[in-house]
């Protein structure tokens, strides 16, 4: 059976601090997807990440996927409030099989 | 207009009752989805659905059952609601194949309270 494990659950922070949240997975999935998700609103898709040693960045997001290791790693760079939101991992298994979410707080 | 809607926004109702959730995407997508969301469980895969004639159980679906209408519309039923059935519900779409990436884009959701 296939899971995934968000880490932190929740992250309370300063802004313009750096953090990462990790997701890790059990089976050799190459496809892993992030997303996030603000209090009471709909899940926004932010990276795809298709193979091995992929990296996307956005702002101040930026994600990887070693598959070898069977990790993601979501980098937050000099967070600002904006950012505070729960931010989902999926890891394709033929379906997408979901982290816990790691729930944010960034403090101004 | 969104991609992807989902009626009712929120909806309360009493344990015994048949509830129906509906979802319609213009986004041209073959792939439609239904998850709950609990606080603290991530997504969980109620049914899915690749295309009109293909419907498929997913992780959690005793309790509940789909119809899908038309590609573009798929709908959830609570047959007699329960408490625990109480969450947020969403509905999701992605491209048909299994060469693209399975990127899936959500409706707003559907808060589902039953007494």
């Amino acid at each position: 059976e296939l899971k995934v494990e968000q880490n932190p659950l929740f992250l309370s922070m300063q802004e313009g601090k750096n953090y990462t949240i990790y997701c890790n997975y059990s089976t050799t999935s190459d496809r892993l997807y992030w997303y996030r998700q603000d209090p009471g609103k709909s899940l926004e898709s932010l990276f795809v990440l298709l193979s091995n040693g992929a990296v996307k960045q956005e702002g101040r997001l930026m994600a990887s996927l070693d598959t070898k290791a069977r990790l993601s790693t979501l980098h937050i760079t000099a967070a600002v409030h904006d950012l505070s939101a729960t931010y989902f991992c999926a890891v394709e298994d033929y379906q997408l099989i979901w982290g816990a979410g790691t729930k944010l707080i960034i403090k101004p | 207009d969104a991609d992807v809607t989902q009626t009712p926004r929120n909806r309360i109702t009493k344990t015994g009752k048949r509830i129906m959730l509906e979802c319609s995407q213009t986004k041209g997508h073959d792939r439609m989805y239904w998850y709950r969301q609990d606080p603290g469980l991530g997504l969980r895969l109620i049914y899915y659905s690749f295309d009109v004639k293909d419907i498929n159980k997913g992780e959690i679906s005793d309790g509940y059952s789909v119809s899908r209408q038309a590609q573009a519309k798929f709908s959830l039923s609570l047959e007699s609601a329960i408490p625990n059935q109480t969450a947020l519900y969403f509905c999701a779409t992605s491209d048909l194949g299994f060469g693209p990436p399975n990127e899936q884009f959500f409706g707003p959701g559907t808060r589902l309270t039953v007494l």
